[in-house]
């Protein structure tokens, strides 16, 4: 069973260009979560999804930063006109059950790193 | 709001010893999952351990061990026979029972394994 995967692995953008990062959740999971970790610093939450269904993106900034896991195909955030502060590590995880029991275990890909020139 | 608090930024130990990191968390919840992760120099996320708060005793994989206090919100990790492939980032999180399942991380430690 492969893990979740991210690509891509390393993401280089001039301000105010887009920047895509894309997530394939492990096989049977249905929930995606994209953290965001600056330097030295712990993950923080951004967005919980199912498929098609955006459950909580509190962590998200308002502007420029969307989500979504179409029924199809991976799931994508969006970073619409990056700037410098934008630059970090994006990592996905994705569990096959949500937080009211069953395996709520979150299994985390290799993460994105963007770099916004 | 949940909080996880690593208050130790870094840690060594010797090949071979035992190493013990520390977290504490702040919740009103009663029922809720902790966790510890590693991130090597790879930076990809690994599970340690898991932890059911509802469970009393302490969950064990291989070397790793929680020692899981409840009432002192407590939650630290003790790694048995430190190996060189230890050394890493370390990440307390909790997370909430219910239907918003996101991670609260810690800022984490970083481990040094010594030859």
């Amino acid at each position: 069973n492969a893990g979740v995967m991210q690509n891509p692995r390393h993401l280089v953008r001039r301000r105010g260009q887009e920047a895509r990062l894309r997530c394939s959740p492990m096989k049977g999971h249905s929930h995606v979560y994209w953290y965001r970790q600056l330097p030295e610093e712990g993950l923080k939450f951004m967005v919980y999804l199912q498929k098609e269904n955006i459950i909580d993106e509190s962590g998200m900034p308002k502007e420029r930063f969307s989500a979504e896991f179409p029924k199809e195909g991976p799931s994508i955030l969006r970073i619409q006109q990056v700037v410098r502060g934008d630059s970090a590590a994006y990592f996905c995880a994705s569990s096959p059950a949500g937080g009211a029991g069953g395996d709520v275990t979150q299994y985390f890909g290799p993460g994105t790193r963007l770099t916004v020139l | 709001a949940q909080t996880v608090t690593q208050s130790q930024p870094e840690m060594s130990v010797q090949e071979a010893e035992t190493v013990t990191l520390s977290c504490t968390y702040d919740t009103s919840e009663s029922n809720y999952y902790l966790f510890w992760y590693k991130q090597p120099p790879s930076r990809q996320m690994i599970l340690v351990i898991r932890q059911e708060a509802y469970k009393q005793q302490n969950a064990t994989e291989n070397r790793f061990s929680v020692n899981f206090q409840k009432a002192a919100k407590s939650f630290s990790l003790k790694i048995s026979d430190s190996q060189l492939g230890d050394t890493a980032m370390y990440f307390c999180a909790f997370m909430k029972f219910g239907a918003n399942s996101k991670l609260t991380f810690g800022k984490g430690i970083t481990l040094s394994v010594r030859p």
